[in-house]
């Protein structure tokens, strides 16, 4: 079965510092990867998602990811954090017959 | 076009009660997930319906059940309610089931806050 691991429970950068958040996945095949993002209150909302074709995937909200097969990454990067990227993100993986979702990263930005 | 709608929003119950929850998926689509969300754990898989019939079942007690309507509309029920069930539930409909040979996005409700005492 799948498996998402992200690194870092809560992450904390400055305002206008660069944002990386990690995520690395178990997949003998081919994976369909996805970044979704939660709101204070909401729920979660699909910020990019990798299928085939291009590595580099953008997002919305001047998000990015890149698909890395040999190191079965596939980080999530914004190159200048803004207030309102304060929020919880969550990789996930499309296993057979389900989504399977990492646990989760708190993404805290500091004035 | 209306998003995801689950209801109730938050809820309180005690030890040995049932709850039920409910969602209403997007307009045409037609599978219905639900994910347990709790601190530290992340979302866990629950099930997923599609067109009425249960495609797969998380590592859950069979306290924990659901259903699908004809209208895609969906119902969790949870049994025998106990403290570790205290939890923010979260629907999500897509067009098709989820899946390596899907790679459609899932649509999210805010949630339904199930608090246990």
């Amino acid at each position: 079965a799948q498996s998402v691991t992200q690194l870092g429970s809560h992450v904390s950068v400055s305002e206008g510092a660069l944002v990386l958040l990690r995520c690395n996945y178990s997949s003998s095949v081919p994976p369909y990867l996805f970044w979704y993002v939660q709101y204070p209150n909401q729920g979660l909302q699909l910020l990019l998602k990798y299928t085939t074709g291009a590595t580099l995937v953008k997002g919305i909200n001047g998000f990015e990811a890149e698909f890395k097969k040999s190191e079965t990454s596939f980080h999530l990067t914004k190159p200048s954090a803004h207030m309102s990227d304060a929020a919880e993100y969550f990789c996930a993986v499309s296993d057979n017959d389900k989504i399977i979702f990492g646990k989760g990263t708190r993404l805290h930005i500091l004035p | 076009k209306a998003g995801v709608t689950q209801t109730p929003r938050y809820l309180i119950k005690t030890r040995g009660q049932q709850v039920t929850l409910s969602c209403s998926p997007i307009s045409g689509h037609r599978s219905v997930s639900w994910y347990q969300q709790t601190p530290g754990q992340g979302l866990q898989f629950l099930f997923e319906y599609f067109s009425e019939t249960q495609r797969n079942k998380g590592n859950f007690p069979g306290r924990f059940s659901g259903r699908q309507f004809s209208n895609s509309r969906s119902e969790m029920n949870v049994s025998t309610l106990e403290l570790g069930d205290s939890a923010l539930y979260l629907c999500a409909s897509s067009l098709a089931p989820s899946g390596s040979s899907n790679t459609g996005e899932l649509f999210f409700g805010e949630g339904s806050r199930l608090t246990v005492l």
